[in-house]
């Protein structure tokens, strides 16, 4: 089984619609990340979790909010969807418990979202 | 800040040919540096990874050699496979960040 999961793996929703996406990670990791996908953008960071009460907004947080559920899930809303919110969005996990510098990432299969 | 710029893609290259792929970045202090794959449909992978200078990361035939003085870390390999064509990330992580930066990636495409 994968180790972080998410769903749904494709959605299809129109503008103005409240939509949430999941994630779930077996990885007993502290650290929880939400990143969308842009072609010619690469990845840019919605929202960051250290735990379940540390919850911290990335370089492009309007129009998103998150919900830390556990250690194991982590939410992403997107209160009224608009079409420029259309694109690949990833949940990925690190595990920060012994300190130090970010260390790698494991990263979620990735929710296909289209905005009409 | 911190930040990474890779060469811009496509690349296409034909089978079995040599493939580099320029990472350069800006940091502040030390960073990790880390090559993540995407294949088609799928999520991105750690590729390898180094953490100090002139450390090289090694897998799966890929190389890439941190060079602090010229703040680079290339991705390498002697011969591309059919099956290596993905997107591929370059990213970093230093003391003073919450998160891995990425760069922009390079999507390669190789023919038989």
């Amino acid at each position: 089984d994968a180790d972080v999961t998410q769903t749904p793996r494709n959605r299809i929703t129109k503008t103005g619609k409240r939509i949430m996406l999941e994630c779930s990670q077996t990885k007993g990791h502290d650290r929880m990340y939400w990143y969308r996908q842009d072609p010619g953008l690469g990845l840019r960071l919605i929202y960051y979790s250290f735990d379940v009460k540390d919850i911290n907004k990335g370089e492009i947080s309007d129009g998103y909010s998150v919900s830390r559920q556990a250690q194991a899930k982590f939410s992403l809303s997107l209160e009224s969807a608009i079409p420029n919110q259309t694109a690949l969005y990833f949940c990925a996990t690190s595990d920060q418990s012994a300190g130090g510098p970010i260390g790698e990432q494991f990263f979620g299969p990735g929710t296909r979202l289209t905005v009409l | 800040g911190n930040s990474v710029t890779q060469m811009e893609g496509p690349v296409t290259l034909s089978e079995e040919a040599f493939l580099t792929i320029n990472c350069t970045y800006t940091a502040t202090g030390y960073p990790s540096l880390f090559w993540y794959v995407q294949y088609p449909g799928e999520g991105l992978q750690l590729l390898l990874k180094a953490t100090k200078a002139d450390d090289k990361g090694s897998n799966k035939g890929f190389e890439a050699t941190y060079r602090k003085e010229t703040t680079s870390f290339h991705l390498e390999k002697g011969s591309v496979q059919v099956s290596d064509s993905a997107v591929y990330f370059c990213a970093l992580s230093s003391y003073s960040g919450y998160a891995l930066n990425f760069g922009k990636g390079t999507s390669l495409l190789v023919t038989p």
